[in-house]
């Protein structure tokens, strides 16, 4: 069964406006979140990693306040997206770390009109 | 420098023939990780094999094989009996440090391999 979920898997709205996007560690706690983004046809690029109780960890040129991280629990990250433009579509998925593997959530795929 | 090289934009291959995707890797760390992933068009990333710095044998999963040449820094999947459901993009990854050290660490991904498997 899935060790991640993301919830939604597609969302379209207006520009503008802010979009939250949620991760769920289903198996165990994760104290670390991994949140990527892919453009189409392009490879997953590292965008920040979620602490939890902590700031997150943004990658260069990443906008913070763009991009704001909530990681309240062992078991849950959001990344909203805040006044969304048309330039942020893309597809955002986020993974946590297990024992010897990265399990990654089936992504949400976010269109901005 | 590119951490991860995947140098090979498209594959074709005939069903049931193998195939061998390319991926070179450039790190100091002595530990490390070596993952292939699959991505259909569905955009899901789909975990195939996992190869440590200190594995001494090549990781195998089923049709999957990963050729593991340290001393090259190349990390070449096989997929051998090749099939319509392999097309898809396919992932190099790399995780520098141990997993036993405790701490998560982020993957760093090749630009991926677009593989197209022909009836």
């Amino acid at each position: 069964g899935a060790v991640v979920s993301q919830h939604p898997s597609r969302v379209i709205c207006k520009s503008g406006t802010s979009v939250k996007i949620e991760c769920r560690s289903l198996d165990f706690q994760a104290t670390t979140m991994f949140w990527y983004r892919q453009f189409p046809k392009q490879s997953l690029m590292l965008m920040a990693t979620s602490n939890e109780g902590s700031k997150a960890t943004y990658e260069q040129g990443v906008e913070k306040d763009k991009f704001l991280i909530n990681h309240a629990s062992l078991t849950l990250s959001t990344l909203t997206v805040t006044s969304a433009h048309p330039e942020d579509s893309s597809f955002y998925i986020c993974s946590v770390q297990g024992a010897h593997e990265q399990y990654f959530g089936p992504g949400t795929r976010l269109t901005v009109t | 420098a590119q951490k991860i090289t995947q140098t090979q934009p498209g594959m074709f291959v005939q069903e049931k023939e193998a195939v061998t995707l390319d991926c070179t890797y450039d790190t100091s760390d002595q530990s490390y990780g070596l993952f292939w992933y699959k991505q259909p068009s569905s955009g899901e990333m789909i975990f195939l094999i996992y190869q440590g710095s200190y594995d001494e044998q090549n990781a195998t999963e089923g049709r999957y094989s990963l050729n593991f040449q340290k001393a090259r820094k190349s990390a070449n999947l096989v997929i051998s009996a090749s099939q319509l459901g392999d097309s898809a993009m396919y992932f190099c990854a790399m995780r520098e440090g141990s997993f036993s050290s405790g701490s998560a660490r982020q993957l760093t991904f090749g630009s991926g391999t677009q593989l197209t498997v022909l009836p």
